[in-house]
């Protein structure tokens, strides 16, 4: 079985640019999560989509978005690039039932982004 | 609200030794715990969950972690440390589905192996 994969492996952008990143979810999982992990700053939560709708974000400013397609796949929009934004961005899936337990996150490989 | 504090940001063993990686949690709700171990450039593999079943819970490489309610504690062990254990491990405390539906990470205990 496939496991989460992301895309671009690297993506190398100057300031003010903007960053489009992919990440194509386990066969069968609704719920994308996105998180950033910047050196020194730990894994900080950023995004949750499931069944296309965004469920909730983290401490981020609106320049940074995204969305979920009907194949569940996702894409994560970073807007007006600044030096800090440069990080690992990690997406994760899990299938997610409402009214269950916590689902499990499964991780891709990352999406390792400088900013220039 | 629910946080988690990893104990040690640097662990070091030698190889053969035991591990201990330490992590408390706080959480307002029955909670989800995993922990989750990530080498060099790469993405995070999990290496082990508990859901509320046994408090005494194995995952993969020889890992285990208990569930210690009284003591808010989830602490992760390996009878032998190989050279492959060095990482760095991330304990992590989750909301149920039903609430924000997001994770919480502690900041990462990075675990060296001496030969």
């Amino acid at each position: 079985e496939a496991g989460v994969t992301q895309s671009p492996t690297h993506l190398i952008k100057t300031r003010g640019q903007q960053a489009t990143l992919r990440c194509s979810p386990i066969s069968g999982h609704t719920s994308v999560y996105w998180y950033q992990q910047a050196l020194g700053l730990g894994l900080q939560f950023l995004l949750w989509y499931d069944e296309g709708e965004e469920r909730n974000r983290g401490n981020f400013p609106p320049r940074f978005s995204g969305r979920q397609f009907p194949n569940y796949s996702s894409e994560l929009n970073v807007n007006a690039l600044e030096l800090e934004d440069s990080a690992l961005y990690l997406c994760a899936s899990s299938f997610h039932l409402r009214g269950a337990s916590t689902d499990t996150q499964y991780f891709g490989p990352g999406t390792r982004l400088t900013v220039l | 609200a629910q946080s988690v504090t990893q104990l040690d940001s640097h662990v070091s063993v030698s190889e053969g030794t035991p591990v201990l990686l330490r992590c408390n949690y706080s959480s307002s709700y029955s909670p989800s715990l995993f922990w989750y171990v990530q080498h060099p450039n790469k993405g995070l593999q999990l290496l082990l969950k508990y859901t509320s079943a046994a408090t005494l819970v194995k995952g993969i490489n020889g890992f285990e972690a208990e569930f210690k309610k009284s003591e808010t504690s989830f602490h992760l062990t390996k009878p032998s440390a190989h050279m492959s254990d060095a990482a760095e491990y991330f304990c992590v405390v989750s909301e149920p589905a039903t609430g924000a539906g997001k994770s919480t990470f502690g900041d990462g205990t990075t675990l060296t192996v001496k030969p």
